[in-house]
């Protein structure tokens, strides 16, 4: 899940197995979010979104999953490959209008072969 | 496909010299963005344009500047470095601004002695 600390949380899952990283956010007037994958010494990639009128979406093994009434987010990733080590952050519309995406602080995923 | 290019890679900048940090993007985006990102952390956001000629501030702005005077171009400048601003620095640009992922740089490593 997100970290309130300094550091990030990490999560370790074993090559083949499924993932599952959490996040909270903190505005309930946001209607659009991502994940975003950070590999070591490389900017951060968009992986999936979603919009608030859905509850899950999918991609290439890839599911995000959006509980509005709890304000949670979940990215799962199936069957996860050493290429999946890297932080994920989630990022979160806020205000809207013309007010930026929002960061969460990330975690860790590292994956045992 | 370029997306975002961010120039220099690396750099190393003596206390109180001032330099000036590249983001260039061939996407027609209309908005850009300039993030900080220390070790082990998410990302801040330093500053911000909706377009040509707009900037606006993002929650770490003190001790940057920015402009905007085209669509592709938002430079980053550092008027007197301090310890405190060595981060690795991460421009991203966006076709809108809350409902569109954006796309990120590789990055600047700026480290500051």
């Amino acid at each position: 899940g997100e970290s309130v600390g300094l550091h990030l949380p990490t999560l370790s899952v074993q090559e083949g197995d499924n993932s599952i990283i959490n996040c909270a956010y903190s505005n309930s007037a946001s209607d659009y979010f991502i994940w975003y994958k950070q590999e070591s010494g490389k900017g951060p990639q968009f992986i999936i979104d979603i919009r608030s009128n859905m509850d899950k979406r999918q991609g290439q093994r890839v599911t995000v999953l959006l509980n509005k009434t709890v304000k949670h987010l979940s990215l799962q990733i199936a069957a996860t490959q050493p290429g999946d080590s890297a932080v994920y952050f989630c990022a979160e519309n806020g205000a809207g209008g013309n007010t930026p995406l929002v960061f969460g602080k990330g975690t860790r995923l590292s994956v045992i072969a | 496909n370029a997306g975002v290019t961010q120039t220099p890679k690396f750099r190393i900048l003596k206390i109180g010299q001032s330099m000036t940090l590249q983001c260039a993007q061939d996407m027609n985006h209309n908005y850009m963005y300039w993030y900080r990102q220390d070790p082990g952390m998410g990302l801040k956001l330093i500053y911000y344009s909706v377009g040509a000629g707009i900037t606006d501030k993002g929650e770490v702005p003190n001790g940057y500047n920015v402009s905007r005077s085209t669509t592709e171009d938002f430079p980053l400048r550092l008027e007197l470095a301090a310890p405190s601003q060595t981060s690795v620095y991460f421009c991203a640009s966006s076709q809108q601004g809350t409902n569109q992922p954006q796309h990120f740089g590789d990055g600047t490593r700026l480290s500051i002695l």
